[in-house]
C-alpha cells in the first residue's frame, strides 16, 4: 500500500534555531500534502494545506512566517519551525494524498518536536 | 460548517469484550467519514471510511462502523476486543471527497483488560 515517510521522527534542539521536517510520498505522487500540529492527548489541528508548486494555504491562526511549507515536488514536502521556541513544541503530523487513485489521505509516522 | 464529536474521551473495556466508539458529525453535504486509529508516537492509520456506497463498512483488524443518516452517527465497533486494539481513536469528516481537509474529533482512547 502506499506509504508517507516522514524525517525525523524526534528532535530537540534549543530555543532560537530552525527545523525542517521532511514529508514524503514513497510510492506515488502526492499533488496535495497537509500537515497537522497535535497537542498532547488532544486531536489533530490542521495546519496549512499544501499544492505542488504553488503557495501552502494556512489555516486562519497559523503564522506562515513562523511555520514555512515548501512543496516542491510530488514527492516532498518539507515544513520548517523557524526561529523555535519552547511553545513550537509539539507532534508534527503529514499526510498525503494520491488523488490519482482517489485513495484517502495517508499519514506519516509524527516528528516529536522538543524546543529547549 | 463540518465538526465531528466523540463521545467519551476514555473508554475502557475487557478482552473479548464488545467495543463501542461513538462518533456523531455535522456537515452540510454529503460526508465522507473516517476512523483512525493512533498508536503511541505514531501517526494515524486508516480503519475505514464511508464514502456514499454501503452503510455497513467493514474495516481491518475486525472494525466496522455504520453509517446512520438520520442519527448523523457513524460508531465504530468490534465485537470482540484485542489487547493490541488499545489505542487512539479517531473519528474524521472531510467535505471535499477523499481527498478533501479532514476535521478530526478530539479522540476516544480505547485501553483494554486482560
Amino acid at each position: 500500500g502506499a506509504v508517507v515517510s516522514q524525517h525525523p521522527s524526534w528532535v530537540i534542539c534549543k530555543s532560537g534555531t530552525s527545523v525542517k521536517i521532511e514529508c514524503r510520498s514513497l510510492d506515488f505522487q502526492a499533488t496535495t500534502m497537509f500537515w497537522y500540529r497535535q497537542f498532547p492527548k488532544q486531536s489533530l489541528m490542521l495546519m496549512a494545506t499544501s499544492n505542488e508548486g504553488s503557495k501552502a494555504t494556512y489555516e486562519q491562526g497559523v503564522e506562515k512566517d513562523k511555520f514555512l511549507i515548501n512543496h516542491a515536488s510530488l514527492t516532498l514536502s518539507t515544513l520548517t519551525v523557524t526561529s523555535a521556541h519552547p511553545e513550537d513544541s509539539s507532534f508534527y503530523i503529514c499526510s498525503a494524498g494520491d488523488r490519482g487513485r482517489h485513495q484517502p489521505q495517508h499519514f506519516g509516522d509524527g516528528t516529536r518536536l522538543s524546543i529547549l | 460548517a463540518q465538526s465531528v464529536t466523540q463521545l467519551g474521551s476514555h473508554v475502557s473495556v475487557s478482552e473479548g469484550a464488545l467495543v463501542l466508539l461513538r462518533c456523531n458529525y455535522s456537515s452540510s453535504v454529503p460526508p465522507y467519514l473516517f476512523w483512525y486509529v493512533q498508536y503511541p508516537n505514531q501517526g494515524l492509520q486508516l480503519l475505514l471510511k464511508y464514502t456514499s456506497a454501503a452503510t455497513l463498512v467493514k474495516g481491518i483488524n475486525g472494525f466496522e462502523a455504520e453509517f446512520k443518516k438520520s442519527e448523523t452517527s457513524f460508531h465504530l465497533t468490534k465485537p470482540s476486543a484485542h489487547m493490541s486494539d488499545a489505542a487512539e481513536y479517531f473519528c474524521a469528516v472531510s467535505e471535499g471527497g477523499s481527498q478533501g481537509n479532514l476535521i478530526f474529533g478530539k479522540g476516544t482512547k480505547l485501553s483494554v483488560k486482560p
